[in-house]
């Protein structure tokens, strides 16, 4: 299995434009995370789904951030437009459960820098 | 307002002494821990984790205590090696898992 799948690795991109980051979960995991990581707040979730299906997006930070997952097989995290303050490093984890005692499986992250 | 704290944000220990990794919490419903371990340019890797039935869980160099009455948990690395020198997070499940900002612990030769 190759894990969790994330891109770009990098993306450096002018305040104003739309940045799509990627995720590709592990086969058989029914959930999906998105995370950030930055300094200030360390790790904090984005939004989750199950089966596809959206099921908390509380913490997105505002409406600039969209989050899809059209199939089992592929995610999109939307930033439109971005600003410097979303700077950060965007981790996708999957699950086989949300309540799993060996925790999610994370990718190598998307680190993003708006200038 | 962060429910799963990590007061130190670095710790340096000499390779093969102990390694103690510590984690707050402020939310009774958490009822499972995990510790996650994180290199540079790569995800977190889950290391270890434990349930709110038990005070202890260990695996090899690698042991868990939690302290359900003080809402505290610890990671224990003994004998610490240069290859444990990562960020380390602290995570806590309800619904979902909220996770600390981390420690970095740096082992020195």
């Amino acid at each position: 299995d190759a894990g969790v799948i994330q891109s770009p690795r990098h993306e450096v991109t002018e305040m104003g434009q739309e940045v799509t980051l990627r995720c590709k979960p592990i086969s058989g995991h029914d959930y999906l995370f998105w995370y950030r990581q930055t300094m200030m707040r360390g790790l904090e979730l984005l939004i989750y789904f199950n089966n596809n299906v959206p099921i908390d997006d509380s913490g997105m930070p505002e409406d600039r951030f969209s989050a899809k997952m059209p199939n089992a097989s592929f995610s999109t995290l939307k930033i439109q437009p971005s600003e410097p303050r979303d700077s950060a490093v965007y981790f996708c984890a999957s699950s086989r459960q949300d309540r799993d005692i060996y925790g999610y499986t994370f990718g190598s992250g998307t680190r993003l820098t708006v200038v | 307002d962060q429910q799963v704290k990590q007061n130190s944000p670095s710790l340096s220990v000499q390779e093969g002494r102990i390694s103690i990794l510590n984690c707050d919490y402020t939310n009774s419903m958490f009822d499972y821990f995990l510790w996650y371990k994180k290199y540079p340019a790569e995800g977190p890797t889950f290391l270890i984790s434990i349930s709110s039935i038990k005070d202890k869980n260990e695996d090899g160099r690698f042991t868990v205590f939690l302290n359900k009455s003080a809402k505290h948990l610890s990671l224990h690395i003994v004998p610490s090696q240069p290859g444990d020198s990562a960020v380390y997070f602290c995570a806590a499940g309800a619904d979902g898992l909220t996770f600390g900002k981390g420690t970095h612990l740096i082992i020195q030769p």
